[in-house]
Formats: C-alpha cells, sequence, structure tokens
C-alpha cells in the first residue's frame, strides 16, 4: 500500500503558466514533506520542503502548500519555464523515524514552449 | 565539489553473478542510504546506514547486502542477481537525517539477463 501517491503520471503545460503537482499521503503521522526534481539521467535533486507546522513554503517560483486534514500537498510553480521539464518526485517523512523518507511514484512535467 | 559516485552507471550481467555497486560521498556525511527507482513505483529504500558499521533494512532489502566500513563509502552487493532487480539504483547521503533533505548519486542502470 503506497503511504505516499502521486496520482497524475504526467502533466504538460504552456510554458508562463501555472504548474500544479498534487500529493497525497495516507500516514497521519509524516511530518516532514518534500519535493524532489529529476532530469533524466541524472539523480534527484532537493527542490523544497514543508514542515507540518506550517502550510505554505515559498522559494522563487515554487511554492508547496500543505493541507493537513486533506492529507494533501502541491506543488505550484510559476511561470513555468521549459527548464522545470522533470519527473517531480513527493516524498514525506516522520520525526520519529526520519530515515524512512517514502517516495511517490512521480508526475512527469512537459512545459511547452 | 559536493558530490555522490556512483560505479558502474550501467551495467548488464546475468543471473547469479554476483556484483558490486559501489557509493562514495565527499561531505562527511553521517547518513547514506540506497534505493531502486522502478516504472510506477517510484523510489523505494533498500537499505540505509546511520554511521560507519551501523546498516539496517530498507523497504525493499531481500537480495541485497550493504556493508559501511568507512564513512564515505556504502557499497550495494547484489550476491545472486536475478531478472527482478534490473533498475534504476540510486545512492544518496545526508548530514540532515531529520530533514530527509537527500544529494542523490547519478544512478546505476543495471540490467541481469
Amino acid at each position: 500500500d503506497q503511504q505516499v501517491k502521486q496520482n497524475s503520471p504526467s502533466l504538460s503545460v504552456q510554458e508562463g503558466r501555472i504548474s500544479i503537482l498534487n500529493c497525497d499521503y495516507t500516514n497521519s503521522m509524516f511530518d516532514y514533506f518534500l519535493w524532489y526534481k529529476k532530469y533524466p539521467a541524472e539523480g534527484p535533486t532537493f527542490l523544497i520542503s514543508i514542515s507540518s507546522i506550517k502550510d505554505k513554503n515559498e522559494d522563487g517560483r515554487f511554492t508547496v502548500f500543505l493541507n493537513k486534514s486533506a492529507k494533501h500537498l502541491s506543488l505550484h510553480i510559476v511561470p513555468s519555464q521549459p527548464g522545470d521539464s522533470a519527473v517531480y518526485f513527493c516524498a514525506a517523512n516522520r520525526a520519529d523515524s526520519s530515515y524512512k523518507l517514502i517516495f511517490g511514484s512521480g508526475t512527469r512535467l512537459l512545459v511547452r514552449p | 565539489e559536493a558530490q555522490v559516485t556512483q560505479n558502474p552507471r550501467y551495467l548488464i550481467t546475468v543471473t547469479g553473478k554476483k556484483l558490486t555497486v559501489t557509493c562514495s560521498q565527499n561531505m562527511n556525511h553521517e547518513y547514506m542510504s540506497w534505493y531502486r527507482q522502478d516504472p510506477g513505483l517510484g523510489l523505494r529504500q533498500i537499505y540505509y546506514s546511520m554511521n560507519v558499521e551501523v546498516t539496517d533494512k530498507g523497504d525493499v532489502p531481500e537480495g541485497y547486502k550493504v556493508s559501511r566500513k568507512e564513512k564515505r563509502n556504502f557499497p550495494l552487493i547484489l550476491e545472486s542477481p536475478s531478472p527482478n532487480q534490473t533498475s534504476l539504483y540510486f545512492c544518496a547521503s545526508t548530514t540532515g537525517v531529520n530533514t530527509g533533505e537527500l544529494f542523490f548519486g547519478e544512478g546505476s542502470r543495471l540490467t541481469v539477463l
């Protein structure tokens, strides 16, 4: 049973528009959430994170929103750029077992010029 | 340059032929981990190590072994590879275990025939 789910395998958006990537989780004990970005033939790289005590974290064009009651988080990219085209992984962990980072299956984002 | 280095990057082998995928990090990180990435399943943790001589199983440890004799190295050993171990493997390290902000290697694509 996947504890972290990314139900959209792919997403295509126009350059300059907003990209919204979604992630759902089932374990209410998760208290730290991360997004990773992966280009082909490279390893994932950390993008942005959020603690469960917050509902929003912003870093430049990237904003992560957390809705604890719905067990849902989303990554907003505004404005989207062609260089953002990559696979995005959502991940979660628990403070009492923070070495057990659980990843979603990923969403492939294509930003069209 | 801070990095996690994996070797080999690509390998085709046959069932039962022992192989080792090496992983080395130059950031003096205490925590290291191995993941495998499979289509539709995201990244799943195989083994992790909190420090030298301390290793533990992740979610999919069957068929794998690890060792942590030195802080910088964390090799993944497949004693008798099988076709279901065909996958893309990533080594990762971090010092910030509580946050899960991992540094990943570039990946090792393994094919077992």
